[in-house]
């Protein structure tokens, strides 16, 4: 199965400030079938980018990602109150679906 | 508004049994593959199980194989997965989750969640 490590495990920011949260794949993730999700405490994920770097509906455009191959990357350009959570990369290139073990984004 | 929603979920011994359920609204549920996902108190996200629209096809994690059967009701809108031999490491949240194109996806509906806890 593909392992994900996401990168840093926390990440303390101040809002405005801009976030980059890293994933890495054991080996390829062939056509870019990877995901991104944000969990707030209590709640269920939501989808935020999907092959690597299509927005989901609704999401808006200071979250974007980039990356392919072993090497994926999300970045909230500016920092809203409302984006301090956990965040999760999923691939879905080769079954088993797997995700990675999570960034906590913290207030610094 | 697209919509999933667990129930089943509670307390049980090692070795006992659930049937979680997931009933779908404001979509059509039969034109979609469905998922479980479970996490572990305060872990991270482990995909448990998918079944496409017409339940012909069936994975599920090495986790639980053997002992989870996921199934589907079209008719009734509703995912099923029952869960037996249940271990404490099962104890989580389960979501049922909607896999947005294909059998093998990203899951772009999701449930509240519905937890499992085993404990004797």
């Amino acid at each position: 199965e593909i392992v994900l490590t996401q990168s840093p495990a926390t990440l303390s920011l101040s809002p405005g400030q801009r976030a980059t949260l890293s994933c890495g794949a054991s080996e390829s993730v062939s056509s870019s079938y990877l995901a991104w999700y944000q969990q707030k405490p209590g709640l269920a994920p939501r989808l935020l980018i999907y092959d690597a770097s299509s927005r989901a509906t609704g999401i808006p455009d200071r979250f974007s990602g980039s990356g392919s191959e072993t090497d994926f990357t999300l970045t909230i350009s500016r920092l809203e109150p409302e984006d301090f959570a956990v965040y999760y990369c999923q691939q879905y290139a080769i079954s088993p679906i797997t995700f990675g073990q999570g960034t906590r984004l913290e207030i610094k | 508004e697209e919509q999933l929603v667990e129930s089943g979920g509670g307390l049980v011994k090692p070795g006992g049994s659930l049937r979680l359920s997931c009933v779908a609204s404001g979509f059509t549920f039969s034109s979609y593959n469905m998922n479980w996902v479970r996490q572990a108190p305060g872990k991270g996200l482990e995909w448990v199980s998918s079944i496409n629209s017409g339940s012909a096809a069936i994975y599920y994690a090495d986790s639980v194989k053997g002992r989870f059967t996921i199934s589907r009701d079209n008719a009734k809108n509703s995912l099923f997965l029952q869960v037996r031999s249940l271990r404490g490491e099962d104890t989580a949240i389960y979501y049922c989750a909607r896999a947005g194109r294909w059998l093998v996806d990203v899951f772009d509906i999701w449930g509240q969640g519905i937890m499992v806890t085993v404990s004797s």
